[in-house]
């Protein structure tokens, strides 16, 4: 089955500096990554997603760019916030099991002022 | 308007005793799920029901039934509780194949 590696672990940056977080996966057919934010006390929420048809996608701040070929992809956050700390999960699931997402290990990232 | 909510948010019991987690969307989604978070903060998918069918069921210990009486709700209760299911539990929901939306939590502390 699908196994996702996620790192760092913990992320510690400058308010103002980037941040990015890699994720590989084992299986091939995967092709749905998001990313999710999961706040203290709070359910992950969605942030990004990208589908293995596009190498790149953005919004604001947030970006994530996919490798299929190295079987990796990354979040990449810009101009880090106070409000961006938090523990961020990579995710992969495959078309058949696309109901079954596998995350990764979890990012903790401190955004320091 | 809170799209996936989660009853109660949390819950302490003894060991041995029977607990159900209930899961309410208003999303309109066809497919809810359950995940359980461990003190690692880990994620890893238990159940997910699509119209009330049952189509994932991941190594899960059969104390654990979940539950859907219609497709807004998917329950899950635990028979003898045991000291290794203390967790965190999240219900999402999701339209077929599409993006998933996690509820608040359910914060489970098995003495």
């Amino acid at each position: 089955g699908e196994n996702v590696e996620q790192h760092p672990s913990t992320l510690s940056v400058q308010e103002g500096d980037s941040a990015v977080i890699k994720c590989t996966y084992s299986d091939s057919a995967s092709n749905y990554f998001p990313w999710y934010k999961q706040e203290l006390g709070k359910g992950p929420q969605l942030i990004i997603d990208i589908r293995s048809n596009v190498g790149e996608k953005k919004d604001q701040r947030i970006a994530v760019t996919l490798n299929k070929t190295a079987k990796h992809f990354s979040l990449h956050i810009t101009e880090t916030q106070p409000e961006d700390s938090a523990v961020y999960f990579c995710a992969a699931s495959t078309p058949e099991g696309a109901q079954k997402l596998v995350f990764g290990q979890g990012t903790r990232l401190t955004i320091n002022p | 308007d809170t799209a996936v909510s989660q009853t109660p948010k949390y819950l302490v019991t003894q060991m041995g005793n029977d607990k159900s987690i209930k899961c309410e969307q208003n999303l309109g989604h066809d497919t809810m799920y359950w995940y359980k978070q461990d003190s690692k903060k880990f994620l890893k998918i238990m159940f997910s029901y699509n119209n009330k069918e049952l189509i994932i069921n991941e190594t899960v210990p059969n104390r654990f039934s979940p539950k859907s009486p219609d497709k807004a709700h998917l329950n899950l209760h635990i028979n003898s509780l045991e000291l290794g299911d203390s967790a965190v539990y999240f219900c999402a929901s999701s339209p077929r194949h599409g993006t998933q939306y996690f509820g608040p939590g359910t914060r489970l502390t098995v003495l």
